[in-house]
């Protein structure tokens, strides 16, 4: 298994602001995953960081407006970048161990005003 | 994208009865796997089943995939009122992100 922390675990967000979301595992990881989730649907993947390089976005999503870092291989973080409350969404980082099995942080519930 | 499509979107039932959500989806795979979400938390690991697989058990689960109609279901059985979540299907890609169902939300009342 693999532990997550995930912090915050909720934020009320001024739109037009940033917010960092951090993830922290408890063993090294070659890739970590950032999902959203919007509000009653399921989850979407943003973006696959890498540490070393560049993280690798989805079709839909970009740099600019969801910066990622991956300083090492336990922790990455993911920035909402210049928020609209279109943004309000549950966000989780996940990782995999062994050839399938998923783990996910607990969730960031991010409600933009 | 989604992956494919979850029915029934809701399900309510009573305690002790059998709740059966079907995922259907578009690719080919080599796994189906199933998770669980409690009230907007993150997602637990359930169950995987390969491709090669048309049946599998884990406790109260059971886990079906035909893959000649690309779909899968899960069953709980002698559900209780603590399997009250959303249930997602999901296929890996072949760097391991996971690709989601529309996912079910089960109500399981007392």
């Amino acid at each position: 298994s693999a532990v997550i922390s995930q912090k915050p675990s909720r934020d009320i967000c001024q739109r037009g602001t940033s917010l960092t979301i951090q993830c922290q595992v408890d063993s090294q990881v070659t890739m970590m995953f950032w999902y959203r989730q919007q509000p009653g649907q399921s989850l979407t993947l943003i973006a696959t960081a890498n540490q070393g390089s560049e993280a690798t976005y989805e079709s839909g999503f970009v740099i600019d407006k969801f910066p990622i870092s991956r300083p090492n291989l336990t922790f990455s973080t993911l920035t909402v970048s210049n928020m609209s409350p279109e943004d309000s969404s549950i966000y989780l980082c996940s990782v995999v161990r062994g050839s399938t099995e998923a783990f996910f942080g607990q969730g960031t519930r991010l409600t933009v005003v | 994208s989604q992956q494919g499509e979850e029915d029934p979107q809701a399900l309510s039932i009573q305690e002790g009865e059998n709740a059966t959500m079907n995922c259907s989806y578009k690719t080919s795979i080599n796994n189906l796997q199933w998770y669980r979400q409690n009230s907007g938390r993150g997602l637990v690991h359930l169950i995987l089943i390969r491709s090669n697989e048309r049946e599998k058990h884990s406790g109260r689960l059971r886990v079906t995939l035909d893959t000649s109609k690309k779909s899968s279901s899960l069953l709980i059985t002698a559900s209780r009122a603590a399997d009250t979540a959303s249930y997602f299907c999901a296929t890996s890609r072949p760097a391991r992100q996971l690709t989601f169902g529309s996912g079910t939300q089960l109500t399981v009342l007392p």
